[in-house]
């Protein structure tokens, strides 16, 4: 399946620092997407890049693309202890009858200490 | 907008009971997704409809669950009869056009099945 691996499962730092985590797909994609989970909350949106995109930026966060090693990095840039949750990343998968779904990985859980 | 909109938040109910989960996607969304959470399993897509057609339903677990789109505004996922290992938390997203766009995920349904 296209299912996308985070890696590490979790994470932990003290405020200040910077956060990678990095994400691993297995078939060709269109786009990438991040996506955030707050304790008891659904997932939020976080940043999408394109298949043709190497990296974007949006706010504290940074997104990369390897499309030939079919991996992707966010990085979070002086986080927060309010920066604490799940991160996801999500793939599409351009083929045939899976057109309009997104996969998801089993995600990263990020502590941040104050 | 309120977003994506799911009641009940919370359900607790006995094994072999009917649950009926609701789901109302941001209007002028055409794709609609019902997801299931475990710490187990992690995020799993259970079904997805496009303007109200089911599109793909193989990650439905099994014939005790079934789900309904029968306008633009309003899903339900039902499960008859419940089991103790369906508990887990369910979450309902929509999204404009599909793998190409960001999913918006409502608040969830937290389900206990005693």
């Amino acid at each position: 399946s296209q299912q996308g691996e985070e890696d590490p499962q979790a994470l932990s730092i003290q405020e200040g620092e910077n956060a990678t985590m990095n994400c691993s797909y297995k078939t060709s994609i269109n786009n990438l997407q991040w996506y955030r989970q707050n304790s008891g909350r659904g997932l939020v949106h976080l940043i999408l890049i394109r298949s043709n995109e190497r990296e974007k930026h949006s706010g504290r966060l940074r997104v990369t693309l390897d499309t030939s090693k079919k991996s992707s990095s966010l990085l979070i840039t002086a986080s927060r202890a309010a920066d604490t949750a799940s991160y996801f990343c999500a793939t599409d998968d351009p083929r045939g009858s899976t057109l309009g779904r997104l996969y998801f990985g089993r995600g990263t859980q990020l502590t941040v200490w104050p | 907008d309120a977003g994506v909109i799911q009641s009940p938040r919370h359900e607790v109910t006995e094994m072999g009971q009917e649950v009926t989960l609701r789901c109302k996607p941001i209007s002028g969304h055409d794709y609609l997704f019902w997801y299931r959470q475990t710490m187990m399993r992690g995020l799993e897509l259970l079904i997805y409809f496009n303007n109200n057609v089911p599109i793909d339903d193989s990650g439905m677990p099994e014939d005790r669950f079934s789900a309904k789109m029968p306008n633009a505004s309003f899903s339900t996922l039902k499960i008859q009869p419940s089991e103790p290992r369906d508990s887990a938390v369910y979450f309902c997203a929509s999204t404009p056009a599909g793998s190409t766009d960001t999913q918006y995920f409502g608040p969830g349904t937290r389900l206990t099945v005693l």
